[in-house]
C-alpha cells in the first residue's frame, strides 16, 4: 500500500481562495517535503520539515505556508491562491538526514482559476 | 548554491540497446549523495539508484548503473537492455548538507520497438 498519501488528488480553486493540500506518510520518516512541478521543469522545493512542529523554507516559499502537526502529517497551505500557483504538487518523505532517499506521493493537480 | 544540470532534454532509443543519461552537479560539500529518480507517464516518481560520493565503485541496481566521475562532477545513468517500459522522465538529484534534495530538470527517455 502507498506509504505517502496525498489528498486531494485534484483540486480546482478560485483566485483569492484558500487551499490546503494534505500529505500523510506511514514510513515513520522524520523529514517531509513539498515540491511543485511545472511543465518542462524539474521539482522545485517549496517547504520542508525535519519533524513534528518544524517547518523550513525551501527554494520557492513565497505564497505558501506549511504545517507539520505530527510525524505523519504535513500540509501545504495557499492562503490566497493565484493562477501562477496552478501546478502539480508532490509530497515526499525522507528516510534520514544523512542519506535522505525520498519517497513520493502520487501528486496533487491544482488549478487556480 | 548547489546546482544540478541535465543537458539532454530528450533521448530516443531502440529497445534492448543501452542508453546513457548525463548529469553534472555543483557543490562545495566534501561529502554528498547523488540520486536518480524515474517519473512514469502516470506521474509516479520512484527512486532508482544512489551514489555516495566517498565510494569509488559505481553503484548498480538491476539494469541500472552509474558512471560516477568525481573530478568532472558528473553522475551518468546507464540503462542496459532497455525495455519499452523504461520510457519515462529521469531526474538526477543531489543531497545538500541541509538534507534538501536539489533536482535537475529531467531527461525524457523514449524507448521504441
Amino acid at each position: 500500500e502507498a506509504a505517502v498519501t496525498q489528498s486531494p488528488r485534484n483540486k480546482v480553486a478560485v483566485t483569492g481562495g484558500k487551499v490546503t493540500l494534505s500529505c500523510n506518510q506511514t514510513n515513520n520518516h522524520n523529514n517531509m517535503y513539498w515540491y511543485r512541478q511545472d511543465t518542462g521543469h524539474g521539482l522545485r522545493l517549496i517547504h520542508y520539515s525535519y519533524g513534528a512542529g518544524s517547518t523550513e523554507k525551501g527554494d520557492i516559499p513565497d505564497g505558501y505556508k506549511a504545517s507539520r502537526p505530527s510525524q505523519e502529517n504535513f500540509s501545504l497551505i495557499l492562503e490566497l491562491a493565484t493562477p501562477s500557483q496552478t501546478s502539480v504538487y508532490f509530497c515526499a518523505s525522507g528516510d534520514d538526514l544523512l542519506v535522505n532517499t525520498l519517497y513520493f506521493g502520487a501528486g496533487t493537480r491544482l488549478s487556480v482559476l | 548554491a548547489q546546482k544540478v544540470t541535465q543537458t539532454q532534454t530528450s533521448i530516443s532509443v531502440v529497445e534492448k540497446t543501452t542508453v546513457t543519461m548525463d548529469c553534472v552537479y555543483e557543490t562545495r560539500d566534501s561529502s554528498y549523495f547523488l540520486f536518480w529518480y524515474k517519473q512514469t507517464a502516470s506521474g509516479e516518481i520512484v527512486f532508482l539508484i544512489r551514489q555516495d560520493s566517498y565510494k569509488k565503485e559505481n553503484a548498480t541496481v538491476g539494469h541500472y548503473s552509474l558512471n560516477f566521475q568525481k573530478p568532472k562532477s558528473s553522475i551518468g545513468l546507464i540503462i542496459t537492455a532497455t525495455q519499452i517500459e523504461d520510457s519515462a522522465v529521469y531526474f538526477c538529484a543531489m543531497r545538500e548538507n541541509t538534507g534538501k534534495l536539489t533536482f535537475g530538470d529531467g531527461t525524457v527517455l523514449t524507448v521504441k520497438p
